[in-house]
């Protein structure tokens, strides 16, 4: 089946600093990926849908500025967020779609820790 | 806006029990809906995905049913084990183009946490 990584699996990092994830499908052309966030014992919650070469669609009440997303690849896609605060520590998931189906591939996640 | 229910929130079983997670949601105009495993702190692993049309779907000790015209699914999961012990999260997607989108957004519940203890 379809598989979608994440790196780092988990980070720590200082308030203040910036954090890159990456989200790579590994086998198929992600023409769609999406990123989500989730609090503990919280559901997923959708933060942004990218498509390969476009902006990024944003949800509301999800500040873009704070939450780079680059989509430059059909199988790469980044999250970054700028100038991390405690409060956005969470665990990350991302997701693709691959053009003409509907199944979403998640990613295992990533772990933000901001001290 | 969709709204997606899960109850219970916890449910703890002993070992060989059969046992019924909830899901409701708020618009019944939805394209499938979904159910996911998540292991702590790992991501998610589909077990079973309802289209609209479909009643019911079934995979091992797992059976989803769907009835969409009063937004209600419910997963039942046989002679439960252990390792059955997880999160179980029902996701509901929108049809293609639905808020102005071609994808059709996901919408999760919060999730049932099943322990089951040998």
């Amino acid at each position: 089946g379809a598989v979608v990584s994440q790196h780092p699996s988990w980070v720590i990092c200082k308030s203040g600093t910036s954090v890159k994830i990456e989200c790579r499908s590994l086998d198929f052309q992600a023409t769609t990926m999406f990123w989500y966030r989730q609090f503990p014992k919280q559901s997923l919650m959708l933060m942004a849908t990218s498509n390969e070469g476009s902006k990024a669609t944003y949800e509301q009440g999800v500040e873009k500025d704070k939450f780079l997303i680059n989509h430059a690849s059909l199988t790469l896609s980044t999250l970054t967020v700028t100038s991390a605060h405690p409060e956005d520590s969470s665990f990350y998931i991302c997701s693709a779609r691959s053009l003409g189906t509907d199944t979403q591939y998640f990613g295992p996640g990533t772990r933000l820790t901001v001290l | 806006k969709q709204e997606v229910t899960q109850i219970p929130a916890a449910l703890s079983v002993p070992e060989g029990e059969n046992l019924v997670l909830n899901c409701s949601f708020t618009d019944s105009a939805i394209y499938n809906l979904q159910w996911f495993r998540q292991d702590p702190g790992k991501g998610l692993t589909s077990l079973l995905l309802i289209q609209s049309s479909q009643r019911e779907q079934t995979s091992g000790r797992l059976n989803a049913s769907l009835d969409k015209s009063s937004g209600r699914s419910t997963l039942y999961i046989a002679a439960s084990q252990p390792g059955d012990s997880a999160t179980y999260l029902c996701a509901v997607r929108q049809p293609p183009g639905a808020g102005g989108t071609s994808y059709g957004k996901l919408t999760f519940g919060q999730g049932t946490i099943l322990t089951v203890h040998p």
